[in-house]
This record gives C-alpha cells, sequence and structure tokens, in this order.
C-alpha cells in the first residue's frame, strides 16, 4: 500500500511569486484535503476534493486554490505569496470523506517566503 | 465556530502514564480524533471516538464525553519514542474535515 506523498519536500519563495504544491494520495483514496500548518500551531483546513470537485473551502482567501486529477492525486496554487504564507503544508486522503475513516497525512511541504 | 483548548506542553518520565486533555466547544461534529506528530513529520492517526466511552488501543487509550464538551489521551507505559506534539481534532459534519485544537507537546525523559 503506497502512502500520502507530496513534493516538494521544501521551497523557498519570495513575496508576490506564485506556487504549486503537489500531493498524490494514498492507493484507493479518492477524497485530498489540504491543510497548512504554522510552525506551534495545529493544522488548519484549506479545501478537501473528492472525485475531482472541491467539496469544503476553509477560512483562506481565493488565492488559495486547487485541483484533483482523474487519478486522485491532487495541487495546491498560491499566488502572490505572503510572508504570513510560511507555514508546513499538509496533504491528507481518505476514502470517500466518510466521518468514520480516518485521513491519512503526508510529510508535508515546508515552504518558505523571504 | 468551534473552539478547542489543550495544554501547551506536559512532561512525563519513562515508563509512567500521563493523559493529555481536550476541551472543546462546538455546535456539532461527528467524532473526535486523536493524532501523534513528531517534529518535521506527518500527524499519524492513534484513536477516532464517536460514542461517549473509553477506546482502548494497546498502549494509547482514548475518552470521549460529549455532555461535558471533553477528551483525553491517556497513554501507558511511556517510552523515550513517544515524545512528540498531540493533537486533538474534531471531524465535522457536512463535508469531512478536521478541526484541530494547537496540540501538546510531550516530552518524556528518562
Amino acid at each position: 500500500e503506497t502512502g500520502v506523498t507530496q513534493s516538494p519536500t521544501h521551497l523557498i519563495k519570495t513575496r508576490g511569486q506564485q506556487v504549486t504544491l503537489r500531493c498524490s494520495s494514498q492507493s484507493g483514496h479518492n477524497t485530498v484535503s489540504w491543510y497548512q500548518q504554522a510552525l506551534g500551531q495545529g493544522p488548519q483546513f484549506i479545501f478537501q476534493y473528492y472525485r475531482e470537485e472541491e467539496n469544503g473551502r476553509g477560512n483562506f482567501p481565493p488565492r488559495f486554490s486547487g485541483l484533483q486529477f482523474p487519478n486522485y492525486s491532487s495541487e495546491l496554487n498560491v499566488n502572490a505569496l505572503e510572508l504570513d504564507d510560511s507555514a508546513l503544508y499538509l496533504c491528507a486522503s481518505s476514502l470517500d470523506g466518510a466521518p468514520n475513516q480516518p485521513q491519512h497525512f503526508g510529510d508535508g511541504t515546508r515552504l518558505s517566503i523571504l | 465556530g468551534q473552539n478547542i483548548d489543550q495544554p501547551t506542553e506536559m512532561t512525563a518520565t519513562e515508563g509512567a502514564i500521563v493523559q493529555i486533555n481536550c476541551t472543546y466547544q462546538t455546535s456539532g461534529f461527528n467524532g473526535l480524533f486523536w493524532y501523534q506528530q513528531h517534529a518535521g513529520e506527518a500527524p499519524t492517526f492513534l484513536s477516532y471516538n464517536v460514542l461517549d466511552g473509553l477506546e482502548e488501543k494497546g498502549r494509547f487509550s482514548s475518552f470521549l464525553s460529549r455532555s461535558k464538551g471533553y477528551s483525553y489521551l491517556l497513554l501507558k507505559e511511556l517510552q523515550m519514542k513517544d515524545s512528540a506534539s498531540y493533537l486533538c481534532a474534531l471531524h465535522t459534519s457536512g463535508y469531512s474535515t478536521l478541526t484541530f485544537g494547537k496540540g501538546t507537546m510531550l516530552l518524556v525523559s528518562p
């Protein structure tokens, strides 16, 4: 069973730039959620994709956008990067987004904005 | 909205038992998860409580009381490798997302 994989592991950008982060879900999982984790904080929900459609969104501005592909892998895009966007970005996959299914997390992408 | 409170840090000794508490205010949720996160690593699933009561999994147990808005994670026979952040998370209804607390950093000393 292949787990959740994310790329890249680390990334450095400057303010105003754009970034794309990638996630491959665990095999058999069709639901992907993205979270932002600032240092010393718990992960905060950005959005979720289920069968290629956005299935819910947290309190993040429209410059945070995403995609899910037919193989259920996913991308997180962030435009007009700000210093506060520096964080660990986590992707989690689950099956059908069912309430009793634990989400399985990748190791994350550490994004630093200079 | 939702509010989840956990102690920021706890310390314990190898071999001991530690209880990490989580209190919350919410209008509704499916269940409550506990995750473990080592520094620089992904959160890993520990337990899930839907109904009130105790769920036991080896050295780890989790308890939920919906009427009291309270949960705890109990770790027995502590090992050095248990030093990590422990995250309490509500699984909300509607679309299945997790709302996390800030986490409790547990330091296990010899």
